[in-house]
Formats: structure tokens, C-alpha cells, sequence
């Protein structure tokens, strides 16, 4: 059974770093597109980049600047890294995966992490 | 701004059928990408329903249906049950963005 599941900080200063890692079960990353996509309260969603097989990345190019997702195989783990952030940055936070990046929809979502951008 | 141009509401009594709209461009699902629709339910993530070029996963039932004309999408839902309340979104890949993009999403409302 495929499962995903978000950890890190609720709670992050503006103008610092927001660092998520979200830990997949029960499939390889390494064969898929790992994916964060986030949802500000009460707006839509927003995808902010996916990781495939492994290493390369694609970014949303209105975050591009600011984040970087990266991928530890042994554990089977993807993580965010979003700098600066204000409270525009404030959502929750989804990992997500897809089998393919047009072809395939996204399959399995982590339950989601609220982040709050405060001080 | 969404990339995709869904409807911010829709409503339908039970039993009714009704659809949802998904407008986008020449870069996504005008370029003939697969277009996915998800249903989230308040307080929960959001759920993979269809994709219009694929079979329906196993699970959703065949009152659901997707459809593409153009730059364009549907999803029709017939049979409009309450436990059909909640947000749809639509979803697919821009070559122009080279990412993904979504629409803003549209609340369905079971009268």
C-alpha cells in the first residue's frame, strides 16, 4: 500500500527557510515524480515542483528562485526547501506522486501539513 | 490567476447531472496532455478522480465522466448524489511552463 507522509516545522519566521521532507511507503521514489504542491487556506492549489527517477527537477517558475526539492533514495524520502518566505508563503503543504509527468494523474497525496509564516 | 479556467460554483439537485468546465490553452490541453480531475472533500487532500485520456481507476464509479473538445474539458457527474459536495479541480502539463498547472477550482453544491 502506497502511503505518504509529510513532516517538518508548523511554524516558520518570515525571511527564514521552510524545510519539509515527506516519507513514501510501500513504492520506490526512484521510479516516479515526486511532487509538492501547496494550498493557501481557503484559495486553490499550486504546484511547486516534482523530483523524477531520482535527481532531476522541475520548479514552478514563479518559485523557482526561492526552492529546491532533493531526494535521499536509501530512505525513500523527497524534501522542500522554500527560502524567504513571507506570510504569502503560509498553506498547506502536499507531497504527492505521479507516474509520469502529462500522461498519469497524481495518484497518491501525503494528508497535508499546515505551515504558517509568523512571527 | 490560474493557468486553467475552471467555474467558481456549480449546483445540481440530487439525481440531476451537472458539469464542470475546464478552459485552458494551446500549451496544455490544447497540446493534446491528459487532463486529470480531483475531488477534495473539506478538510481532507485531494482525491485522483479521472484522467480524459485513460479508463477511470477502480473505485470510481461510472456516473463520473470526462470529456476534452479543443483547449477545453469536462466533467460530468449524473446521478448527483450529497456525498458529491466538495471541490473539483482540474489538472494537467504545460509545455510552455514545462510543469504542471491547476485550475482554481470549482465548488459543487448538491441542493
Amino acid at each position: 500500500q502506497v502511503q505518504l507522509q509529510e513532516s517538518g516545522p508548523g511554524l516558520v519566521k518570515p525571511s527564514e527557510t521552510l524545510s519539509l521532507t515527506c516519507t513514501v511507503s510501500g513504492v520506490s521514489i526512484s521510479t516516479y515524480y515526486c511532487s509538492w504542491i501547496r494550498q493557501p487556506p481557503g484559495r486553490g492549489l499550486e504546484w511547486i515542483g516534482y523530483i523524477y527517477y531520482g535527481g532531476s527537477t522541475n520548479y514552478n517558475p514563479s518559485l523557482k528562485s526561492r526552492v529546491a526539492i532533493s531526494a535521499d533514495t536509501s530512505k525513500n524520502q523527497f524534501s522542500l526547501r522554500l527560502t524567504s518566505v513571507t506570510a504569502a508563503d503560509t498553506a498547506v503543504y502536499y507531497c504527492a506522486r505521479s507516474s509520469g509527468r502529462d500522461s498519469s494523474g497524481i495518484d497518491y497525496w501525503g494528508q497535508g501539513t499546515l505551515v504558517t509564516v509568523s512571527s | 490567476q490560474s493557468v486553467l479556467t475552471q467555474p467558481p460554483s456549480v449546483s445540481g439537485a440530487p439525481g440531476q447531472r451537472v458539469t464542470i468546465s475546464c478552459t485552458g490553452s494551446s500549451s496544455n490541453i490544447g497540446a493534446a496532455y491528459d487532463l486529470h480531475w480531483y475531488q477534495q472533500l473539506p478538510g481532507t487532500a485531494p482525491k485522483f478522480l479521472i484522467s480524459i485520456n485513460t479508463n477511470r481507476p477502480s473505485g470510481v464509479p461510472g456516473r463520473i465522466s470526462g470529456s476534452r473538445s479543443g483547449s477545453s474539458a469536462s466533467l460530468a457527474i449524473t446521478e448527483l448524489q450529497t456525498e458529491d459536495e466538495a471541490d473539483y479541480y482540474c489538472q494537467s502539463y504545460d509545455n510552455s511552463l514545462d510543469g504542471w498547472v491547476f485550475g482554481g477550482g470549482t465548488k459543487l453544491t448538491v441542493l
